[in-house]
């Protein structure tokens, strides 16, 4: 099984930071992987796919790089609304697996 | 506008079963493959299984393999979980998720999301 690590597991930071998240996998994925935000009692959402792939209606604060073992989620000007939970997810053999989570809280 | 609404949860008994649905609308069902992924209380999202477009490949977390199945029905627009010999650590809020397949060497990537359906396993 493939394992995706997540780092960091929580960070503080103000509106208008930019703010990195990464993900290892355990072996290459090529760039199957996605990138999610969830909010307290609410559904995941998508917010990049084919690592660096922007979905339809996210701001373009939100961007994504990477290709291989390593990926990055990069949010330029955090903004009150960015504060949340996010998953790197790969999608390049079963069983698919999550990154433990990312809290972004504010400072 | 894509909806997926999950149903079927509640509480049940260590080593007990329980069946989950999902019905889907807003797209064209048999064009997708589809999954299930949890959530447990307080904790990080999980992959559980997944089901290409017409049910001939299924894959499974490590930890339900054995013991849940995965099935579709295209012409009810369905998606299905069953889960066998229920445990304490599956207490979680059950997703249907529209993507998260394998299928003929390649995966597709979960787009979509129902609210979930909480399961709480506990004597």
């Amino acid at each position: 099984d493939i394992q995706m690590t997540q780092s960091p597991s929580s960070l503080s930071a103000s509106v208008g930071d930019r703010v990195t998240i990464t993900c290892r996998a355990s072996q290459g994925i090529r760039n199957d992987l996605g990138w999610y935000q969830q909010k307290p009692g609410k559904a995941p959402k998508r917010l990049i796919y084919a690592a660096s792939s922007l979905q339809s209606g996210v701001p373009s604060r939100f961007s994504g790089s990477g290709s291989g073992t390593e990926f990055t989620l990069t949010i330029s000007s955090l903004q009150p609304e960015d504060f949340a939970t996010y998953y790197c997810l790969q999608h390049n053999s079963y069983p698919q697996t999550f990154g433990q989570g990312t809290k972004v809280e504010i400072k | 506008e894509v909806q997926l609404v999950e149903s079927g949860g509640g509480v049940v008994r260590p080593g007990g079963s329980l069946r989950l649905s999902c019905a889907a609308s807003g797209f064209t069902f048999d064009d997708y493959g589809m999954s299930w992924v949890r959530q447990a209380p307080g904790k990080g999202l999980e992959w559980v299984s997944g089901i290409n477009w017409n049910g001939g490949s299924t894959g499974y977390a490590d930890s339900v393999k054995g013991r849940f199945t995965i099935s579709r029905d295209n012409a009810k627009n369905s998606l299905y979980l069953q889960m066998n010999s229920l445990r304490a650590e599956d207490t979680a809020l059950y997703h249907c998720a529209r993507g998260g397949d394998c299928s003929g060497g390649s995966c597709s990537q979960v787009d979509y999301w129902g609210q979930g359906t909480l399961v709480t396993v506990s004597s």
